[in-house]
């Protein structure tokens, strides 16, 4: 069983270029988030779905898009990556309804030089 | 707004020593409270997770949370620590629904 798949697990961009970071899941999760990860400040939720169509933000959204098109994909959208985007990036699913867990991939450590 | 703060941010241990590693909440009512660790270029792993009933929570490979709601504590605890401990450990909540805050984490070194 997969769980939660991300890709790439490392990516190196160069200000201003766009890159989307992929993330899929094969549990039937309706919900689906993204977290940054940056030293000293735990994991910050940047968007979420609920399901397939609906999406939300987060605590920081600024400079990036998501959407969902299906219950297993949620690809998160950088349009102009910039120097402060440098971090590791987790993508996380669980079922909907109160008292689940949340399952968390594998990460993606992204760099903007 | 809810919270989840962890105090100890870094915090050095040597093997065989106990653990204790503090976690407070600001949720006002329905509170969720899970323990997640990050080994070394690793994605989080649940220890444990509380959700109601016995407030001694027993997680994976030893560990140990207990709900304290007078306090607003999780705590995770550890009677013997092992070098194979040394990671990041993140207290995290939510209200019993999905959105999950977390503390900032605490950095666990064990050494041999």
């Amino acid at each position: 069983n997969a769980g939660v798949t991300q890709t790439p697990k490392f990516q190196v961009l160069k200000t201003g270029q766009s890159m989307t970071l992929q993330c899929a899941q094969d549990m039937n999760h309706e919900y689906m988030s993204w977290y940054r990860q940056d030293p000293g400040m735990g994991l910050r939720l940047i968007h979420y779905s609920v399901g397939a169509g609906i999406t939300d933000q987060g605590e920081v959204p600024n400079g990036y898009n998501v959407s969902r098109s299906t219950t297993e994909d949620f690809p998160l959208r950088l349009l102009s990556a910039a120097p402060s985007q440098t971090s590791v990036y987790f993508c996380a699913s669980s079922p909907m309804g109160r008292d689940t867990e949340a399952f968390f991939g594998q990460g993606t450590r992204l760099t903007v030089v | 707004a809810q919270s989840v703060s962890q105090h100890n941010h870094h915090v050095i241990l040597s093997e065989a020593a106990s653990l204790e590693l503090g976690c407070n909440y600001s949720y006002g009512g329905t509170v969720n409270l899970f323990w997640y660790v990050q080994y070394p270029g690793q994605h989080l792993q649940l220890l444990l997770k509380y959700f109601s009933g016995d407030p001694l929570v027993k997680g994976i490979k030893g560990f140990e949370a207990e709900f304290i709601k007078s306090k607003f504590s999780f705590n995770l605890r550890k009677p013997s620590v092992q070098w194979s401990d040394t990671a990041e450990y993140f207290c995290a909540g939510n209200t019993g629904f999905q959105k999950l805050v977390f503390g900032t984490g605490t950095r666990l070194l064990v050494s041999p």
